[in-house]
């Protein structure tokens, strides 16, 4: 079964220091993976996406990730966290072109200033 | 371009009333999700549509949930009667490419009490 794992429910980093936020994924075949950000009382908003091509991708806000295939990774990073990172963070995954995302379950990024 | 709109963003009904939202996907996106997310959890997936047609809907429970999406535009998503386990946020969620990115709206808050 097709699964995605955020092992930590809560990660806290200090305002301009690097911030990681993990995750794992399960999937049969090659994946397509997928970052999204919650704030309080909004939607998910589209962060970044692996397709295929350089493992490293960059997306939205200063976000990158990179894609780990042997260790079955797409950790969200970014070189200096700000206060406004501060929000409820998914990893999510597609099995194969045309299935539906499959959320992990969350992982809560609190930036301290 | 428009993004996704769902009405209403708050309901609040009694167990075994039926409940109905409404989802607009952004314009010419052919895939349509719902999603359900319980507070404290990942969103999961209730169905799926490609233009009129379902594609997955193995994890809705069909005893009490029902959706459509007529001239595969706008979609419905009903509950009757709802249970108070049925409390979440329902998400519904638009893409133009089958591998590409889900475009969300900002969801619907159901309180059933």
């Amino acid at each position: 079964a097709q699964s995605v794992a955020q092992p930590e429910d809560q990660v806290n980093v200090a305002e301009g220091n690097p911030l990681t936020v993990k995750c794992t994924y399960s999937v049969s075949g090659n994946p397509y993976l997928f970052w999204y950000v919650q704030y309080p009382n909004r939607g998910l908003q589209f962060l970044l996406k692996y397709i295929t091509g350089d493992n490293l991708v960059k997306g939205s806000y200063g976000f990158e990730a990179e894609f780990n295939k042997s260790q079955t990774s797409f950790h969200l990073k970014k070189p200096s966290a700000l206060v406004s990172d501060s929000a409820l963070y998914f990893c999510a995954v597609r099995a194969g072109a045309g299935t539906a995302l499959i959320f992990g379950k969350g992982t809560t990024l609190s930036v301290s200033s | 371009e428009a993004g996704v709109a769902q009405s209403p963003r708050y309901k609040i009904i009694e167990k075994r009333q039926s409940v109905a939202f409404w989802c607009n996907p952004i314009s010419g996106h052919a895939t349509l999700y719902w999603y359900q997310q319980i507070l404290g959890q990942g969103p999961k997936l209730l169905i799926q549509f490609q233009n009129n047609g379902v594609v997955d809907d193995s994890q809705l429970p069909k005893d009490r949930f029902s959706a459509e999406r007529l001239k595969g535009v706008d979609s419905t998503l009903k509950i009757q009667p709802a249970k108070l386990e049925d409390s979440a946020v329902y998400l519904c969620a638009s893409s133009l490419a089958r591998q590409g990115a889900g475009y969300f709206g900002p969801g619907t808050r159901l309180t059933v009490t």
